[in-house]
């Protein structure tokens, strides 16, 4: 248990669906991250929330749109995804935003997109 | 621009073998540096980070990794493998300027009995 819950665990969607990643920090941290991963291909940052603000924005299609509402949560909507959109969705959390911070992950949503 | 390198995608060890993992980083300053683990349906667990002084580090569950500034290498290493080692092993780099940690594409690691 690492402290950062995802749900849900599997999400299965059609491309003209829309449905929400939700994830949750109680570790007290400032910051929060959605990360994607695909098979065989690097962790890809999405996106980076400082103290509920964003702070990067990683060149993502506007088709995912993330939510901060508190230091605590974290959204992420999703609506007309592609199939080459299916990968599994890592939220992490850390103490802060800097670039020695250790990062706390969840366990992910596996997304499928038919 | 920063980046990480894990030349092998995959390594099969026998159970009580030893194991080293290698890790290549591109940056321009002394890097922050990072060995995480996910296992199966996980998220990824931090084994052990370095940022200054001794150059070799010791984490969790036996794994240490040692830095070499002149190969820019950061190698992880485990005198004997438990076969609840299997799993796949990222190396990462702290990127300047903050915010973003640059992760490399792991190596998946097989543990034979």
């Amino acid at each position: 248990e690492t402290g950062v819950t995802q749900t849900p665990r599997h999400l299965v969607m059609g491309m003209t669906n829309k449905k929400s990643l939700k994830c949750e920090q109680h570790l007290g941290h400032n910051a929060m991250y959605w990360y994607k991963q695909s098979a065989k291909k690097p962790l890809e940052l999405m996106f980076v929330y400082s103290l509920e603000e964003r702070v990067e924005n990683n060149s993502v299609p506007s088709r995912f749109s993330p939510e901060c509402p508190n230091s605590s949560h974290l959204f992420l909507h999703l609506h007309t995804l592609q199939p080459e959109d299916s990968a599994l969705y890592l939220c992490a959390s850390s103490q802060d935003s800097g670039n020695n911070e250790k990062l706390f992950f969840g366990s992910g949503t596996q997304l499928s997109v038919l | 621009a920063q980046s990480v390198t894990q030349p092998d995608i995959h390594i099969t060890v026998s159970e009580g073998a030893s194991l080293e993992l290698r890790c290549n980083y591109s940056y321009g300053a002394t890097p922050y540096l990072f060995w995480y683990v996910q296992s199966p349906g996980q998220g990824l667990q931090l084994l052990l980070k370095y940022f200054s002084g001794d150059t070799l580090v010791q984490g969790i569950k036996g794994f240490e990794a040692e830095f070499k500034r002149s190969q820019s290498s950061f190698n992880l290493r485990k005198p004997s493998v438990h076969w609840s080692d299997a799993a796949e092993y990222f190396c990462a780099v702290g990127h300047t300027g903050g915010f973003k940690t640059i992760f490399g594409a792991g190596t998946r690691l097989f543990v034979k009995a």
